[in-house]
């Protein structure tokens, strides 16, 4: 199956201070889109970041950053400044081309400690 | 001014019921999905419908049948509810093309006593 891994199911972090969420995928395509997507505990899924596969520049969203590195097939999320307000669970997702469907993570619970 | 909207919000039934959850969008999407979260917070690919047509359907129990009048709704029938499809439910919307933003609704948080 071609799967998201998402390895640490829990992490905390000091507010203020930068964290790191990994993820790591599998997946036969050359071409695709992955996601990290917020949760918090209003449920509601938030879009936090995105990177195209065949773009080699990691992309960069004000405090959060990814580390794309596609021969490892590996998409870390990183967190600066940390806030409060970040407290949630964070999943990575992944989208093949020609698919529509996301796959998901098992979602990393971040919790940031005033 | 809702972009992706569900109702209701909570749902909590006997088993043997029949319930729907009702989704609609109003970004202008032609593509909507459903996904199931449950109760470890693992989410997964239900059903997508493109312009009211079943693009996929990831073995899913008959009990589910969706039904999408227009491309602005998605509607989700469950038949003889068993307590296994306790969960949350999210409806999520896009324009067609793979790469497009998942838009999600609040979620239906669906409890089978």
């Amino acid at each position: 199956a071609q799967t998201v891994t998402q390895s640490q199911p829990e992490m905390s972090v000091q507010e203020a201070e930068t964290v790191t969420l990994s993820c790591t995928y599998d997946t036969s395509e050359s071409d695709y889109y992955l996601f990290w997507y917020k949760q918090p505990p209003s449920r509601q899924m938030i879009l936090v970041i995105r990177q195209e596969a065949y773009k080699q520049q990691n992309a960069t969203e004000n405090r959060f950053s990814v580390n794309f590195q596609k021969a490892a097939k590996s998409f870390s999320l990183k967190i600066s400044d940390s806030q409060l307000g970040d407290a949630a669970m964070y999943f990575c997702a992944r989208i093949d081309q020609g698919a529509q469907k996301l796959v998901f993570g098992q979602g990393t619970r971040l919790t940031i400690n005033p | 001014d809702t972009a992706v909207s569900q109702t209701p919000k909570y749902l909590v039934t006997q088993m043997g019921n029949d319930k729907s959850i009702k989704c609609e969008q109003n970004l202008g999407h032609d593509t909507m999905y459903w996904y199931k979260q449950d109760s470890k917070k693992f989410l997964k690919i239900m059903f997508s419908y493109n312009n009211k047509e079943l693009i996929i359907n990831e073995t899913v129990p008959n009990r589910f049948s969706p039904k999408s009048p227009d491309k602005a709704h998605l509607n989700l029938h469950i038949n003889s509810l068993e307590l296994g499809d306790s969960a949350v439910y999210f409806c999520a919307s896009s324009l067609v093309g793979s790469y497009n933003e998942q838009f999600f609704g609040p979620g239906t948080r669906l409890t089978v006593l």
